[in-house]
């Protein structure tokens, strides 16, 4: 199967800092990549989707100016979360999907902890 | 209704139960879809896809009805290494936008000695 590496796997940080999260397809050029949330208990809720090279595509009620996501190469796409506060805290998950299919391969996740 | 509902569980079963899953799902267009795994505190992981009326990998059995819009996921001879929540998962594509996956909420699976 493809492989998705994401980084950093934990991150705790101050509330007001900004933190960055890499996504990357290691082994196939990844088309489209996803940006999930994860609430405990609650199921995974798309975030955003982007293309190498154009603007991502963000779902309803997701801010874009807070959740920055650059999608720079077909291997690479980044996510930041802009002045975090402790509601942001939840699990940031990453996947990547090859051209014209639907099946995504996910990264092992970020625990963002907002203090 | 929502557009991909799943039973929460817990389903508490013995090692070497037969366990089954439903999901159901609103969009009649929808054409394939992806039963996938999810350990606590990880990232999900596929586990079986659909695209005509069912699918067997093992132990694992998924089957499709159109007609009544739900996917079942049948696991045989559990074991405790099953233990997950299973996701039942949807593709869509809005018009004019992008693939996108539309995912249960998760039944929680629980497989004891």
């Amino acid at each position: 199967g493809a492989v998705v590496s994401q980084h950093p796997s934990r991150v705790i940080c101050k509330s007001g800092t900004s933190v960055k999260i890499e996504c990357r397809s290691l082994d196939f050029q990844a088309t489209t990549m996803f940006w999930y949330r994860q609430f405990p208990k609650q199921s995974l809720m798309l975030m955003a989707t982007s293309n190498e090279g154009s603007k991502a595509t963000y779902e309803q009620g997701v801010e874009k100016d807070k959740f920055l996501i650059n999608h720079a190469s077909l291997t690479l796409s980044t996510l930041t979360v802009t002045s975090a506060h402790p509601e942001d805290s939840s699990f940031y998950i990453c996947s990547a999907s090859r051209s014209s299919s639907n099946i995504q391969y996910f990264g092992a996740g970020t625990r963002l902890s907002v203090l | 209704r929502k557009e991909v509902e799943q039973d929460p569980g817990p389903f508490n079963v013995p090692e070497g139960a037969t366990v089954a899953f439903n999901c159901t799902y609103s969009n009649s267009a929808s054409q394939s879809f992806f039963w996938y795994r999810q350990d606590c505190r990880k990232e999900p992981k596929l586990l079986m896809s659909v695209y005509s009326s069912g699918n067997e990998d093992g132990r694992f059995t998924a089957q499709l009805n159109r007609a009544s819009q739900y996917i079942s996921l049948l696991i045989r001879d559990s074991k405790l290494s099953d233990s997950a929540t299973y996701l039942c998962v949807v593709p869509q594509r809005p018009a004019g936008g992008y693939n996108k996956l539309i995912f249960g909420a998760g039944t929680r699976l629980a497989v004891h000695p």
